[in-house]
């Protein structure tokens, strides 16, 4: 059971550029999040998903886009890379919202904008 | 809104004593769970402990335990017989019982050490 996985694990980019971060889950959750954890920071929320077709805004998603067309799938898109975007992104995902619920991450990526 | 904060940075422990990481956090809700995450050098964020706000007995696992005060808004880590892989930033989190998005609100995190 490999639980949540992200591609890339790290990755640079260029100013202007964009990329896809990928994100998966084999455990058939309803809820998927993005965070993104900046140095000597916690985690926070970029986007989240409740189900297949359905997303919506979390504390902190300007440059970002995210699209979730399958319950395994939640990818995150950067568009027009800037400097302040080199963070560390981690994916992750619940059954319910629920506070009982663990909530699974995945090993996170490591993006570094130049 | 919520708020948690770890008021140290940074602490140090001795190999097989024992340590307390702090925790507070803000919040006008009654329903909700306060959890303790690892972060070893490898990034992989592991859940530790977990608290139920309505539950008044603090969580134990193995060496790690939490002193839980509703009241005052506390919630701290003890990590006891400390070993050398429990070097790590240490994340505390609060997650709404009611809340829309069900997402974990994170504190700055507490970098622990572990001198052998």
């Amino acid at each position: 059971n490999a639980g949540v996985t992200q591609t890339p694990k790290f990755r640079i980019l260029k100013i202007g550029q964009s990329m896809t971060l990928q994100c998966t889950q084999d455990m058939n959750h309803n809820y998927m999040y993005w965070y993104r954890q900046d140095p000597g920071m916690g985690l926070k929320l970029i986007y989240y998903s409740v189900g297949a077709g359905i997303t919506d805004k979390g504390e902190v998603p300007n440059g970002y886009n995210v699209s979730r067309s399958t319950t395994e799938d939640f990818p995150l898109r950067l568009e027009l890379a800037a400097p302040s975007q080199t963070s560390v992104y981690f994916c992750a995902s619940s059954q319910t919202r629920g506070a009982r619920d663990t909530q699974y991450f995945g090993p996170g990526t490591r993006l570094t904008v130049l | 809104a919520q708020t948690v904060t770890q008021s140290q940075p940074e602490m140090s422990v001795q190999e097989a004593e024992t340590v307390t990481l702090s925790c507070t956090y803000d919040t006008s809700e009654s329903d909700y769970y306060l959890f303790w995450y690892k972060q070893p050098p490898s990034r992989q964020m592991i859940l530790v402990i977990r608290q139920e706000a309505y539950k008044q007995q603090n969580a134990t696992e193995n060496r790690f335990s939490v002193n839980f005060q509703k009241a005052a808004k506390s919630f701290s880590l003890k990590i006891s017989d400390s070993q050398l892989g429990d070097a790590a930033m240490y994340f505390c989190a609060y997650r709404s019982e009611r809340g829309s998005q069900g997402n974990l609100i994170f504190g700055k995190g507490t970098k622990l050490s572990v001198k052998p």
